[in-house]
């Protein structure tokens, strides 16, 4: 069964410190994998995509990595603001265009 | 780029009415548009998948009756939820495949539906 899992679930920082959130996936094969922030009460917005033989990403303050070897991927969010809370969700596109969703997490960055 | 809008994205109605959601893609074309629905604190729930001119296919479990959809058109999505009830109540995402970007789905806004 495709599956994407998560974790922490929650997590809550400092502001401008860096956090790495973690995603495990067993969805095979598969065409790419996505980071998408999504803010409360709104939807979600891209912030990585990488294909199966793509092993890091960035996006400003965000770099995305993935190991196709271990099925994990990893994002990384670098001296982290307010505006960075929000729920992070990790999404893995099998063949097909068929999202499979991680549960997301949820972060909470303090002043 | 890869704009996707959705209207309303509010509504508040009466249980037993009938609520219809826009989803456009505005500046890129959508062979292919989604509709999830997602509750608080969950992860997105794929309802059903639209294909312009097509029937809409729709996930085990979710009525195809009570959420109508169509794709008239390359840029336009409509779900409608028949017959509201407050169980209905959810925050509804579309998304729309840009076939010129390798598939990437980029997603609306979301629209908060609460059923009275």
């Amino acid at each position: 069964k495709n599956q994407v899992e998560q974790s922490p679930q929650s997590l809550i920082i400092l502001e401008g410190k860096n956090c790495t959130l973690q995603c495990n996936y067993t969805v095979s094969p598969f065409s790419n994998l996505r980071w998408y922030k999504q803010d409360t009460g709104r939807g979600p917005v891209s912030l990585t995509i990488m294909t199966f033989s793509e092993n890091t990403k960035s996006n400003g303050r965000y770099t995305a990595t993935l190991d196709a070897d271990t099925k994990q991927s990893s994002l990384h969010i670098t001296a982290s603001q307010l505006s960075d809370s929000a729920s992070y969700i990790c999404v893995v596109t099998p063949y097909g265009n068929k999202l499979v969703f991680g549960a997301g997490t949820i972060l909470r960055v303090k002043s | 780029g890869a704009v996707v809008s959705q209207h309303p994205s509010r509504v508040i109605c009466k249980s037993g009415t009938s609520v219809k959601i826009e989803c456009r893609s505005l500046d890129f074309q959508a062979t292919t548009m989604f509709w999830y629905r997602q509750f608080p604190k969950q992860s997105l729930m794929l309802m059903a998948t639209s294909n312009e001119g097509s029937k809409a296919t729709y996930e085990q479990g979710v009525e195809k009756d009570k959420f109508l959809i169509n794709h008239a058109s390359l840029t336009l999505s409509t779900l409608t939820v028949t017959s509201a009830h407050p169980e209905d109540s959810s925050f509804y995402i579309c998304s729309a495949d840009d076939r010129d970007r390798y598939n990437e789905q980029f997603f609306g806004p979301g629209t908060r539906l609460t059923v009275l």
